[in-house]
């Protein structure tokens, strides 16, 4: 069965660094875009970055432009999240994203459970 | 950006009664070419990831209940639950994928009344 496993969350000051990552297993990694969504304790679904089946193409939201990375592992089916200069305002729980595409963002089909990001003092 | 916006923000159904939650974007997710609704919606129950129910506007993800159902077209869609049961408590998003960035409604809260 299709598994999304992310990890490597925690409590980071702001400013700092963290790197998320989303172990896949039960499918065919290399052949999908995957992305990260997270939600702040208490709101709504936040898209952040997509990359696609190859690596070659990734998008990112706005408020995460020029401080996050997304990348991909295709060898290890594993997904990335470098994370920059945290805000107290990146806190969430983000979660890994499976697309139903490898290249046109579309629908996400399987989630993570998430990994929480809380960026604090 | 596309905005998504739903209604209600929340609403309270009887066991069995039939719940409507609308999402309206702030322009069109009808793609002329290929005539599809670049539409998804998903249920997310307390403290679990959120479950894919409808993509496509309509179309159902296998292995939802077929009380569940989409429609719409252009800019205003509509999830509609019937005879609603107590597992169907949760939030529900619609979520558009016509471009970047994805964008998500703000949700809507269904519980039982």
């Amino acid at each position: 069965q299709v598994q999304l496993v992310e990890s490597g969350g925690g409590v980071v000051q702001p400013g700092r660094s963290l790197r998320l990552s989303c172990a896949a297993s039960g499918f065919t990694f290399r052949s999908y875009a995957v992305h990260w969504v997270r939600q702040a304790p208490g709101k709504g679904l936040e898209w952040v970055a997509g990359i696609s089946y190859d690596g070659s193409k990734q998008d990112y939201a706005d408020s995460v432009k020029g401080r996050f990375t997304i990348s991909r592992d295709n060898s290890r089916s594993t997904l990335f999240l470098q994370m920059n200069s945290l805000r107290p305002e990146d806190s969430a729980v983000y979660f890994c994203a499976r697309d139903r595409g490898n290249t046109r963002w579309y629908w996400s089909d399987y989630w993570g459970q998430g990994t929480l990001v809380a960026v604090s003092s | 950006d596309i905005v998504m916006t739903q209604s209600p923000d929340s609403l309270a159904v009887s066991l069995g009664e039939r719940a409507t939650i609308n999402c309206k974007s702030s322009r069109t997710i009808l793609n002329s070419s290929d005539n599809n609704n670049y539409v998804a919606w998903y249920q997310q129950k307390s403290r679990q990831p959120p479950k894919l129910l409808i993509y496509w506007a309509s179309t159902r993800q296998y292995g939802v209940p077929d009380r569940f159902s989409g429609s719409g077209s252009g800019t205003d869609f509509t999830l509609t639950i019937d005879s609603l049961q107590a597992e169907d408590v949760a939030v529900y998003y619609c979520q558009q994928y016509y471009t970047t960035p994805l964008t998500f409604g703000p949700g809507t809260k269904v519980d039982i009344k």
